[in-house]
């Protein structure tokens, strides 16, 4: 199984740009790169996914490597309602899609 | 509607009780999950649903059944639960296969277990 492997934590200050990595070594050619987001209480979140190419949408960036052995998640301007636990997967061709540990985003005023 | 709502919020059950989980999802999504997670754990996969058909089931132990009898419903059925099978249980849904918006799992708030 394509693995995922994220720093366990990682801190911001609010309003400035979070980098969120992942690497993915393993991923195979039909792989799509997801990620998630789980807040406190909540049940996860969908942040952002990508194939090849790099990504933006209203809530972040995605920026995927060259050989797509790895990735970045990127939040423009952390806010304290962006603390929570990102999770960066890879979602396979038959709808498989399995959490790797995760990184907690602390977000500082 | 990118609602997935799961009943009930919160369960306890004894080792000997037979119970149900319920997912519900109106979005047309042909694809549903179970998964399970321990606290300050990620979510681990279950069971995988695809038109109605059981596509994954990860060796999870018979104590815990799935059934999806339509499109928009998906149980869990529970039976002579172990204390350590205490945690949340998630149920997500998405389109079936590749590409685009058809990806998107979206997640209801989970049903919180706790066996005694």
């Amino acid at each position: 199984d394509a693995k995922t492997t994220q720093p366990n934590s990682m801190e911001s200050n609010e309003e400035e740009p979070v980098h969120l990595p992942c690497n993915h070594s393993t991923i195979s050619g039909t792989d799509y790169i997801h990620w998630y987001r789980q807040l406190p209480s909540q049940g996860p979140e969908y942040v952002i996914h990508g194939l090849t190419s790099n990504v933006n949408n209203r809530m972040a960036s995605l920026a995927i490597a060259e050989d797509r052995k790895s990735s970045t998640l990127i939040l423009h301007r952390a806010t304290l309602r962006d603390a929570a636990v990102y999770y960066c997967i890879l979602r396979r061709y038959n709808n498989d899609m399995r959490f790797g540990a995760g990184t907690r985003l602390t977000v500082k005023p | 509607d990118t609602e997935v709502t799961q009943t009930p919020k919160h369960l306890v059950m004894g080792m000997t009780n037979k119970k149900s989980l319920k997912c519900e999802q109106h979005m047309g999504h042909r694809a549903m999950y179970w998964y399970k997670q321990k606290a300050k754990k990620p979510p681990e996969l279950m069971f995988v649903y695809s038109y109605e058909k059981l596509s994954i089931n990860e060796s999870v132990p018979s104590r815990f059944s799935p059934e999806c009898p339509n499109s928009s419903l998906l149980n869990l059925h529970l039976h002579a639960l172990q204390p350590e099978d205490s945690a949340l249980y998630l149920c997500a849904s998405s389109q079936v296969g590749l590409g685009g918006a058809k990806n998107i799992q979206y997640f209801g708030a989970g049903t919180r277990l706790s066996v005694l």
